[in-house]
């Protein structure tokens, strides 16, 4: 069984600049997270997908970060513009509807914003 | 809120030493599972152990084990026979399955096993 695939694994910008980050679950996996590392720290949640519908948004910084999970698969995760601030990695992860706890995280996006 | 504290940042333990890696948590619910995932330098995060609050019986996972201590909410690292593949940030997070869905990490413990 494929792991949980994010792309690209490296991304580094210039500040105020877009750009995307893009995940693919585990097939049948219905719950997608995407998660902020910044250095040093552990995961923070960002947003949460059961299906397609946006559950949990709360954390997400609305004036520049957007997210969308067409069809309840693949997601993508963009940021416009980018600011220094956020240079992290973006850790995607995924859970079945039969695993009540045990999320599946993928190798995750270092983002470099200078 | 949920808050999970790892109040060591850093340690290192000998090769086939044991070591114990502290955590703490705070919850209201009395529904939760707490786990200890390791994520080495290729950032992958990956599952290490688990356990469910509702049981007593502290988990283990070959090498791994942890002592949880529900009143105290401590739920402790220990890894016996360190093998230098065990060198990565270790993270203590809680998850509950009522209403948040959501893990909540601690800010790690990095790990260094020395030859």
């Amino acid at each position: 069984e494929a792991g949980v695939v994010q792309s690209p694994r490296y991304k580094i910008i210039e500040k105020k600049q877009p750009v995307a980050f893009w995940c693919n679950p585990i097939s049948g996996h219905n719950t997608l997270y995407w998660y902020r590392q910044n250095l040093g720290q552990g995961p923070e949640l960002l947003i949460r997908y059961e299906n397609e519908e946006a559950v949990d948004d709360s954390q997400l910084p609305k004036d520049r970060f957007s997210a969308e999970r067409l069809k309840g698969v693949d997601s993508t995760l963009k940021i416009q513009p980018a600011e220094l601030g956020d240079s992290a990695v973006y850790l995607c992860a995924s859970r079945s509807r039969t695993s009540r706890d045990e999320q599946f995280f993928g190798p995750g996006t270092r983002l470099t914003v200078l | 809120a949920q808050t999970v504290t790892q109040s060591q940042p850093e340690m290192s333990v000998q090769e086939a030493e044991t070591v114990t890696l502290s955590c703490t948590y705070d919850t209201s619910e009395s529904n939760y599972y707490l786990f200890w995932y390791k994520q080495p330098p290729s950032r992958q995060m990956i599952l290490v152990i688990r356990q469910e609050a509702y049981k007593q019986q502290n988990a283990t996972e070959n090498r791994f084990s942890v002592n949880f201590q529900k009143a105290a909410k401590s739920f402790s690292l220990k890894i016996s026979d360190s093998q230098l593949g065990d060198t990565a940030m270790y993270f203590c997070a809680l998850y509950s399955g009522a209403g948040s869905y959501q893990l909540t990490f601690g800010k790690g413990t990095k790990l260094s096993v020395i030859p």
